[in-house]
């Protein structure tokens, strides 16, 4: 239980194109879902807390025209990297909590992007 | 700031060794702390600590809160090739459950 999945896993993309990423919770309803960048090496960087049916939450120096965020259903987040640049370049990880322990975060498998 | 420090930050050992891996906390509104196992991708969870003193266990892994001196150490016993990995400590904080990670301990137990 408790299963969640990212997609795409990989993706390459041109400066200044925009790529979206889905993140879904497989066997379970999400309330909160949130969005962390890492960099290599690095620990994961909360980017935005998003709750289903309201505005994501962006952290301090996230922007939010840049990095969309919608969390249409109990099951469904995605983000959009907007006009992506090379620095955009990472690895993002979204995690979903459980409705009745919100405590607990399960974590998808990652989208590692390339802008080239 | 919130803040959440791990130690060490990284560590060699031979498999059968077993390690404690530590993790201190200064967060507002504590509300948890989470330990997760990240391998090549996502972290996995491993535990969440909500009440001090009372050790959790899974297998050979096992964890303990400490809420008046704000830490938590992850214990692994008859380490293996398999238990190579970055543990991650996070603490939960806010009436959102943020979690603020710690930069992780790189585990490598050599054969």
């Amino acid at each position: 239980g408790a299963v969640v999945s990212q997609h795409p896993s990989r993706v390459i993309c041109k400066s200044g194109t925009s790529v979206k990423i889905e993140c879904r919770s497989l066997d379970f309803q999400a309330t909160t879902m949130f969005w962390y960048r890492q960099f290599p090496k690095k620990s994961l960087m909360l980017m935005a807390t998003s709750n289903e049916g309201s505005k994501a939450t962006y952290e301090q120096g996230v922007e939010k025209d840049k990095f969309l965020i919608n969390h249409a259903s109990l099951t469904l987040s995605t983000l959009t990297v907007t006009s992506a640049h090379p620095e955009d370049s990472s690895f993002y990880i979204c995690s979903a909590s459980l409705i009745s322990s919100s405590y607990e975060q399960y974590f998808g498998p990652g989208t590692r992007l390339t802008v080239t | 700031e919130d803040k959440v420090v791990q130690s060490p930050l990284s560590l060699v050992v031979h498999e059968g060794d077993t390690v404690t891996l530590n993790c201190s906390y200064e967060v507002t509104n504590f509300r948890s702390l989470l330990w997760y196992k990240q391998e090549k991708k996502a972290p996995t969870f491993l535990f969440m600590l909500t009440s001090s003193g009372i050790e959790k266990k899974s297998g050979r892994l096992s964890s303990i809160l400490d809420k008046k001196e704000l830490f938590s150490i992850l214990n692994i016993t008859a380490t293996q090739t398999g238990d190579s990995a970055i543990y991650l400590c996070a603490g939960v904080w806010g009436s959102n459950y943020k979690l603020t990670f710690g930069k992780g301990t790189l585990l490598t137990v050599n054969p």
